[in-house]
């Protein structure tokens, strides 16, 4: 079955701690992006990866590292998370080819940052 | 550089009537449009998309929408509104797969309450 996996699923920290979102899929995409969602802004996103070692901006990446290590694994890292990065993360890849640019979310990421 | 604008943030229906959700957009090359609902507490599920082709588009639930290049619309509708269309609905527009990693611009949301 076609995947996007995200863990943690809901996550509450503290100001300042590491943390690591990480996502995985299981669809040898090539494309995969990070993206936050707030209340009447809906989802921007943070950052994409074209391939492997190959990431760049989106339109949100103040406060955000990403790496592409492996083709599968794009991981989301808050290296002192703040109180403004609480939020929904989703996790999202594509492929170009003949799925006729069919985007897949992960479930989705509840992060709280007190 | 490309946007959404969700007119309404927050919509109310009677059951059995019509939805309609308005989405405008701008885009500055051939926009693939697409509309995606979400459930209280959970992810995203696609409705509707559309690429090339056929301008009227059929999708999941018994939605469908229009994509009107004139007018830069994008108009969900259902003809008749059921409980358990109540969820917030988010129309985005692409560039395509090599814009930003395929990024999707997503408009504001409309949060749907259904009326008994």
């Amino acid at each position: 079955e076609a995947q996007v996996t995200q863990n943690p699923r809901y996550l509450i920290t503290v100001t300042g701690k590491k943390l690591t979102v990480t996502c995985s899929q299981n669809m040898n995409h090539e494309y995969m992006s990070w993206y936050r969602q707030d209340p009447g802004l809906g989802l921007r996103q943070i950052y994409y990866s074209m391939n492997v070692e190959v990431t760049d901006k989106g339109d949100v990446p103040e406060g955000y590292k990403v790496s592409r290590k492996e083709k599968r694994n794009f991981p989301l890292i808050l290296e002192s998370p703040s109180p403004n990065q609480t939020s929904l993360y989703f996790c999202a890849s594509s492929s170009h080819g003949v799925s006729g640019n069919t985007i897949y979310f992960g479930e989705g990421s509840w992060l709280t940052v007190v | 550089a490309q946007s959404v604008t969700q007119l309404g943030s927050h919509v109310s229906v009677s059951e059995g009537a019509l939805v309609l959700l308005r989405c405008n957009y701008s885009s500055s090359v051939p926009p693939y449009l697409f509309w995606y609902v979400q459930y209280p507490n959970q992810g995203l599920q696609l409705l509707l998309k559309y690429t090339t082709g056929a301008t009227l588009v059929k999708g999941i639930n018994g939605f469908e929408a229009e994509f009107k290049k004139s007018e830069t619309s994008f108009h969900l509708t259902k003809p008749s509104a059921h409980m358990s269309d109540a969820a917030e609905y988010f129309c985005a527009v692409s560039g395509g797969i090599k814009a930003a990693g395929n990024k999707l611009t997503f408009g504001g949301g409309t949060r749907v309450l259904v009326k008994p």
